[in-house]
Formats: structure tokens, C-alpha cells, sequence
């Protein structure tokens, strides 16, 4: 059965620490995975990762994949209170199917 | 184990057919569930509110006549695409947030492609 996990399901940080989310999948297939960011309810892209061990970086947020192990990081440094919110994973596989993870809700404290 | 399931997890079907997609909360009880479309550029966007016992609040911009909401239960809340075109063909999700509101749950997704 095709499958994504995240892990931590929450985490709760205070302010400047570093935080790595973790994506488990095992689909058939594989094509992309696909980071999203959630706040209240609209989320909003992050990273698209197709290839291992590149790392995509955008500010404090960073992601690679690991293909051979099947699972992608999400790093986050440096934390900040904006930073809270639920943190969705993605995988696209076959020829144009997509499974969701249940995302990590991340609380970063003052 | 999912808290949140989504039937079918694919589903292509002829233009001008309707097409009914469902979200199930499996471990609570939930007044509201969301749904959510996949736009090109791996954007989400959401498209209403499933209020159980009342009509969906629905964004700005969805057709409410087109999308028909319907929160059967507790549990239960089904997305049917009515009259459907190519361009309604996308990548359909719907979550639920626990009671109080501070975990979300989201379904794996249903996949709709319009012939």
C-alpha cells in the first residue's frame, strides 16, 4: 500500500532553536515530494525535491531527499513564532498520483 | 494509522459527469472539514468549509453549484464535482481539524481526471 508518514506528528520549540521534520514514503513508482507550509487554513509551496541528495534551501528553510532510504528532511533554523504551523509533505508517483502526509504541527514559543 | 481517509484515491470519469469524492474522519467526531484543490505549481488552494448540519462556506471564486458540499455526519463529509470538464481535472484533498482546533488531519488526496 502506498504510504507517506511524517514524524513528529507535533513538535513544540522555543524561539532559535533548530527543528528537522522528517517524510517517510513508499510509493510505486516515485516521481516528486513536495514540502508545504500551513498557516490557518491555505498552504502554501515550499520545496519540490526529484533528485537525492541536493539540497534545496530558501532562507532558514532547507530540504534534500534521500531516495535509496525514501525519505525527505525539512531543517528548519533559527526558528521563529512565524514559523509555527503545520507542515505538509507530499509524494507524487506513478503517472500523476499523489499521497499526502498527515503533517507535523510545529509551535515555536517566544 | 490514518486518522483521515479519502475514496476514491483515483477516479477518471467522461466530461459532463458528475463525480462524488468523500472524506472520512476515522478517530473523531468533526463539525468542519476542509477541502482543498492542487493548482499547477504544486499550490493549494482552499475551496470551502464542510459545516456539518449547515451549508459550506465556500471561497471566494468556487462555484458553489458546481462543487456540492454535503456533511452527511459527524464523520462524513463528500465533494461532488458536477457537469465536469478537462479543466476541473486536478488533484482533490480534504483534512480535519480535531475538536479543539489545534491539530489538522489531512486525507490522502483523490485524484480526478476529466476525459
Amino acid at each position: 500500500e502506498d504510504k507517506v508518514v511524517q514524524s513528529p506528528l507535533s513538535l513544540v520549540v522555543h524561539e532559535g532553536d533548530t527543528v528537522t521534520l522528517n517524510c517517510s514514503y513508499e510509493v510505486t513508482n516515485f516521481r516528486s515530494l513536495l514540502w508545504y507550509k500551513q498557516e490557518k487554513k491555505a498552504p502554501t509551496f515550499l520545496f519540490m525535491l526529484t533528485s537525492s541528495g541536493i539540497e534545496k534551501k530558501s532562507g532558514r528553510l532547507s530540504s534534500i531527499l534521500d531516495k535509496k532510504e525514501l525519505f525527505s528532511i525539512l531543517n528548519i533554523t533559527a526558528t521563529q513564532t512565524g514559523d509555527s504551523a503545520v507542515y505538509l509533505c507530499a509524494v507524487g508517483y506513478n503517472n500523476n498520483d499523489m499521497r499526502f502526509g498527515a503533517g507535523t504541527r510545529l509551535t515555536v514559543k517566544p | 494509522g490514518a486518522v483521515v481517509s479519502q475514496h476514491p484515491s483515483r477516479v477518471i470519469c467522461k466530461s459532463g459527469t458528475s463525480v462524488k469524492i468523500e472524506c472520512r474522519s476515522l478517530d473523531f467526531q468533526a463539525t468542519t472539514m476542509f477541502w482543498y484543490r492542487q493548482f499547477p505549481k504544486q499550490s493549494l488552494m482552499l475551496m470551502a468549509t464542510s459545516n456539518e448540519g449547515s451549508k459550506a462556506t465556500y471561497e471566494q471564486g468556487v462555484e458553489k453549484d458546481k462543487f456540492l458540499i454535503n456533511h452527511a455526519s459527524l464523520t462524513l463529509s463528500t465533494l461532488t464535482v458536477t457537469s465536469a470538464h478537462p479543466e476541473d481535472s486536478s488533484f482533490y484533498i480534504c483534512s480535519v481539524p480535531d475538536a479543539r482546533d489545534t491539530e489538522q488531519y489531512f486525507g490522502p488526496g483523490t485524484r480526478l481526471t476529466v476525459t
